[in-house]
């Protein structure tokens, strides 16, 4: 079965370190370019980051994380990551990892999200 | 950014009933344009990418079309595991924008 699933929200406080994971199976890990896609509370979709199936080739992020947040992935391990510093309360969100399609680049595959809570 | 904007922002339908969304973008892109459901705590779904190809498994009830500017997703009948929300999206340039979603809700 083609499956992802998120781990690693909780709670942290304004300024803190959180680090996602997304644990891939039933497909080529390595022959997809993979997102992270939130929803804050009450709110719609927002795009995240994006990195190309080759780690290093293409990593794209959105501009509200740009520069605190960074995406990597181990191919070996079938995991993607989220490493988030400098954590805000509008960080408050669910993150999904989504697969991406090259046709189309549309996200065919979703997690079930990790909650992640910024508060003090 | 390619900003997205759908109309409406929620409707009240029965089931049986045909649903049209739209989804107007800032800028044109030739058809870089997907569409999701989202039920609450679940994971969103593809529904239709490229603008018009329905995605495997979807039921063909569901459509989209459009191209340039303007898009849009056709429920032709309404079930009941419709009601959601809908969400279209851009892949044509980054940050790979959402609309605001469209709440299907029973009426």
């Amino acid at each position: 079965e083609v499956q992802l699933v998120e781990s690693g929200g909780g709670l942290v406080q304004p300024g803190g370190s959180l680090r996602l994971s997304c644990a891939a199976s039933g497909f080529s890990f390595s022959s997809y370019g993979m997102n992270w896609v939130r929803q804050a509370p009450g709110k719609g979709l927002e795009w995240v980051s994006y990195i190309s199936s080759s780690s290093s080739s293409t990593i794209y992020y959105a501009d509200s994380v740009k520069g605190r947040f960074t995406v990597s992935r181990d191919n070996a391990k079938n995991s993607l990551f989220l490493q988030m510093n400098s954590l805000r309360a509008e960080d408050t969100a669910v993150y999904y990892c989504a697969r991406d399609v090259t046709v189309a680049h549309a996200f065919d595959i979703w997690g079930q999200g990790t909650m992640v809570t910024v508060s003090s | 950014d390619i900003q997205l904007t759908q109309s409406p922002s929620s409707l009240s339908a029965s089931v049986g009933d045909r649903v049209t969304i739209t989804c107007r973008a800032s800028q044109s892109f030739s058809n870089f344009l997907n569409w999701y459901q989202h039920k609450p705590g679940k994971a969103p779904q593809l529904l239709i990418y490229a603008a018009s190809s329905l995605q495997s498994g979807v039921p063909p009830r569901f459509s989209g079309s459009g191209s340039g500017t303007e898009f849009t997703l056709t429920i032709s009948s309404l079930q009941p595991e419709d009601f959601a929300t809908y969400y279209c999206q851009q892949s044509y340039r980054t940050p790979r924008t959402f609309g605001q979603g469209t709440k299907v809700e029973i009426k």
